[in-house]
């Protein structure tokens, strides 16, 4: 059983289009994370919700909207794609117990915008 | 402006060699230190989670120090093996939140 599961794992639009990538954890956890892979290959931390609440929202373009249905699931939707958000996407999920609590990460989604 | 740095960026070893590598990280406001595997292809997966100076972890070959006074972490693999063969992100959470600050990895390629 997959722990973290991102759908889809490769994703080719063109600009201008609205995209949304899904993200489920099957741990019971109740933060889970976005991270952008850039292009140094830097991890870098997009949003965080704790209980389907949003706890950390990064300078991110508002184009991208993180959307908690429950507490299992945290999608992430971008508008008005643009060349630049071209990048690999992880989710990632961790209990709550502070800073000493290990991330648990989906396999990626590499989203290619041309 | 909290920086998490990892050297060296990337290291070639020769199976059997047994190596180490670096995460600095600012020493004040200490929360923890993350360490994780990241193979190629896969997901990141932890190894360490470090939280009191002078802490010691162990697992299998591979080994990490602590020293949160000088704000550095050594990672050890005993005995490198090509399944060693992966990126190391070292990891620092910026404040008591769950914000992973992520150092850019050392990339290690062991020969068989």
């Amino acid at each position: 059983d997959t722990a973290v599961s991102q759908t889809p794992k490769y994703l080719v639009t063109q600009m201008g289009n609205d995209k949304s990538i899904k993200c489920e954890q099957n741990l019971g956890h109740d933060t889970m994370y976005w991270y952008k892979q850039d292009s140094k290959k830097f991890l870098k931390i997009m949003f965080s919700y704790n209980n389907k609440e949003l706890i950390i929202n990064e300078t991110v373009p508002n184009r991208f909207s993180p959307k908690s249905p429950d507490k299992a699931h945290l999608n992430l939707h971008i508008n008005s794609l643009e060349l630049g958000d071209s990048a690999v996407y992880f989710c990632a999920s961790s209990r709550p117990q502070g800073t000493n609590t290990e991330a648990f990460f989906g396999q990626g989604t590499r989203l290619t915008v041309v | 402006i909290l920086n998490v740095e990892q050297s060296p960026q990337s290291l070639h070893v020769q199976e059997g060699d047994s190596t180490n590598f670096t995460c600095s990280f600012p020493s004040s406001n200490f929360y923890a230190l993350h360490w994780y595997r990241w193979e190629t292809a896969k997901s990141p997966e932890a190894l360490f989670v470090m939280t009191l100076n002078g802490d010691e972890k162990k697992k299998g070959r591979i080994s990490a120090t602590l020293n949160t006074k000088e704000g550095y972490s050594y990672l050890y693999i005993k005995g490198s093996q090509p399944e060693d063969s992966a990126t190391y992100l070292c990891a620092f959470p910026m404040d008591s939140s769950y914000k992973l600050i992520f150092g850019s990895g050392t990339r290690l390629l062991v020969r068989p």
